[in-house]
Formats: C-alpha cells, sequence, structure tokens
C-alpha cells in the first residue's frame, strides 16, 4: 500500500483477555516503531525495530507487552492480559531508518479494556 | 537518554495572530530538526524539518528558526487559521541516534 497500515483500526476487549494489534509498514522501510498515545497526551515509545538488528524493547511498560517484526515487513504487538490502563491509541510508524529521516505514521488501533 | 522539551503544553491563539512553539535539545549532534502535526484520530506527519547548515526555512506559513548556541529551535506559523489547530512534536535527531525521539508535544488552538 501507499502508506502505513494499521488494522484494526478499533478494538474492544474484556479485561484480562489477549490482543494483538498489526502494522503493515511501507515498503522498503527499514525501521517500524510503536507508540502509545492516551487520550490528549504525548507520544509513548514503545519498541523500535531496525532491519536485523535486536529491537529496542526500551519502552515496553511490563512483560505483558511484547512485539515482533517476521521478514523485515509487517509486526505485530501482543498485549496480554489487558488492563483497563492499556486503553489508548496504538501507533505505528516506519521510515528509512535512523532518526533523521522523515517517519510515517499510520491511523492507529484505538484500543478499549472494558 | 535524549532530553527533548518542548514548550509551551498548550497554546491558544487568536486567528491571523503567530504561534510560536519552541524545542529544547541536549545532543550537539543532531542534525535534523523536524516538526511533526497531529490532527486528531490521525497519526502525526512530517509538517517541516531543517538542517543545520541554515538558520531558518521557510514553507508558506510555516518556518522553523533554528538556534545552534542555544540548542534550540521553533516553529513559528504565522496568519494562524482555525485549521492549524492541532498538536504539534518536534523530533531532532541524526543518523547516528537509533531511534526518533519525540518532545512532549503542543496543542495548539487557533480561535476565531
Amino acid at each position: 500500500g501507499a502508506g502505513v497500515s494499521q488494522s484494526p483500526s478499533n478494538k474492544v476487549t474484556e479485561k484480562g483477555k489477549d490482543v494483538e494489534l498489526r502494522c503493515d509498514p511501507i515498503s522498503g522501510h527499514t525501521a517500524l516503531y510503536w507508540y502509545r498515545q492516551s487520550l490528549g497526551q504525548g507520544l509513548e515509545f514503545l519498541i523500535y525495530f531496525q532491519g536485523n538488528s535486536a529491537p529496542d524493547k526500551s519502552g515496553l511498560p511490563s512483560d505483558r507487552f511484547s512485539a515482533e517484526r517476521t521478514g523485515g515487513s509487517v509486526s505485530t504487538l501482543t498485549i496480554q492480559r489487558t488492563q483497563q490502563e492499556d486503553s489508548a491509541v496504538y501507533l505505528c510508524a516506519s521510515s528509512f531508518g535512523g532518526a533523521d529521516t522523515e517517519a510515517f505514521f499510520g491511523q492507529g488501533t484505538r484500543l478499549t479494556v472494558v | 537518554q535524549q532530553q527533548v522539551k518542548q514548550s509551551p503544553q498548550s497554546l491558544i491563539v487568536q486567528k491571523g495572530g503567530i504561534s510560536i512553539i519552541n524545542c529544547a535539545y541536549e545532543n550537539t549532534a543532531f542534525d535534523y530538526f523536524p516538526w511533526y502535526q497531529q490532527f486528531p484520530g490521525k497519526g502525526p506527519a512530517l509538517l517541516i524539518a531543517i538542517r543545520p547548515d541554515v538558520s531558518e526555512k521557510k514553507e508558506g506559513r510555516f518556518t522553523i528558526s533554528f538556534n545552534k548556541s542555544a540548542k534550540q529551535f521553533s516553529l513559528h506559523i504565522m496568519d494562524s487559521q482555525p485549521g492549524d489547530s492541532a498538536t504539534y512534536f518536534c523530533a531532532p535527531g541524526n543518523f547516528g541516534n537509533e531511534k526518533l525521539t519525540f518532545g512532549t508535544g503542543t496543542r495548539l488552538t487557533i480561535i476565531p
């Protein structure tokens, strides 16, 4: 596709359930980021993938959060045993790599844990 | 960890006025200074960016001013319009940084 695609766009889940959020980056982009944004707040960094390097997981808030990127393309963010405080918009971005290149964001997945 | 500080946190400007948002950073090796714009319900998108070989860049009503010695850069929006109401993020960096570091964001509201 022409841009970063995220699915689903909205997800309502019950507390304690696991959820998977998908990100399809722009073709050819080696870097992929996941961010979390609570209502009216800034961008909370979660995880960063760059090429074949080990991902930077320093932003993951707990061990309930994990992410993988298969074949250097599609990424899945998994949240296990969801809690109400996990409710937020999860944004994915991709770029050609490095902090001096433009990052392209998807529309996000709005997660609501009830 | 890189420190990037934005100010103000929120800003209200009358239509036609000038909006100014500031970004302060610590890493003197940064050589890329972008501003991202985010509308409600959308992901951020690059608005304008500058490299340190120039002190100012203008694109339409949007201008970046860069002050290397002060380690600051700012976004100026001239003739601010209600359609400019959005959240703005700076994200300075360079090739040596592994990942983007976004500022805390500034919520701009333009009132008629």
